[in-house]
């Protein structure tokens, strides 16, 4: 069954530094992968999305992704924090229809 | 904007009411579904329905009962619900229930059952 790790529930960086959010996967096909990101009382927005074309995906807002195979990872990067990036982060895995797994999230606190 | 609306965006109700959620999505898409958000937990894939019929139903207890009239609607039926149910209900629409397809979301139905 495919299921997705989000390493650490908390992350906190400092303005204009580098964000890192890390992702690991288990699938036994050949998944497709997702960021979506979440403000307060907002709904999921996607960021980027991986579906076996290029494995660095570039998406919305400066972010950016790498599918690693070899170590079933996907972390999300951005080279500089902004302070609306706050918000919470969510990596997902699909690898049959119907049926997305959410991560628990990632809470990204950006402090001036 | 994503071009899917939820309504009421709270509700307070409670264990021994009826109440319903609804969501309508402008973007033509095909396939809709509800997800249930509780704090500390993953997202939970509720219901999914592709033109109009249920394709999936994750073992939801029968107090909470889907309806899709058309494409562009749903709703979420709710009945003496328990103190557990309070989450945030969210919505989701995509062209097709496909791997690679990507869902919109709403911006969800905060619910608390008293």
């Amino acid at each position: 069954a495919q299921s997705v790790t989000q390493l650490d529930s908390h992350v906190s960086v400092s303005e204009g530094t580098p964000v890192l959010l890390r992702c690991n996967y288990s699938s036994s096909y050949s998944p497709s992968l997702f960021w979506y990101v979440q403000h307060p009382n907002k709904g999921l927005q996607l960021l980027l999305k991986y579906t076996s074309a290029a494995t660095l995906v570039k998406g919305i807002n400066g972010f950016e992704a790498e599918f690693k195979k070899s170590e079933t990872s996907f972390h999300l990067t951005k080279p500089s924090a902004h302070m609306s990036d706050a918000a919470e982060y969510f990596c997902v895995v699909s690898d049959r229809n119907n049926d997305m797994r959410f991560g628990a999230g990632t809470r990204l606190t950006v402090k001036p | 904007e994503t071009g899917v609306t939820q309504t009421p965006r709270h509700l307070v109700m409670g264990m021994t009411n009826k109440k319903s959620l609804k969501c309508e999505q402008h973007l033509g898409h095909n396939a809709m579904y509800w997800y249930k958000q509780s704090a500390k937990k993953p997202l939970e894939l509720m219901f999914v329905y592709n033109f109009k019929e249920q394709t999936e139903n994750n073992s939801v207890p029968s107090r909470f009962s889907p309806e899709c009239p058309n494409s562009s609607h749903l709703f979420l039926h709710l009945h003496t619900l328990q103190p557990e149910d309070s989450a945030l209900y969210l919505c989701a629409s995509s062209q097709d229930p496909t791997v690679t397809d990507t869902q919109y979301f709403g911006p969800g139905t905060r619910l608390t059952v008293l």
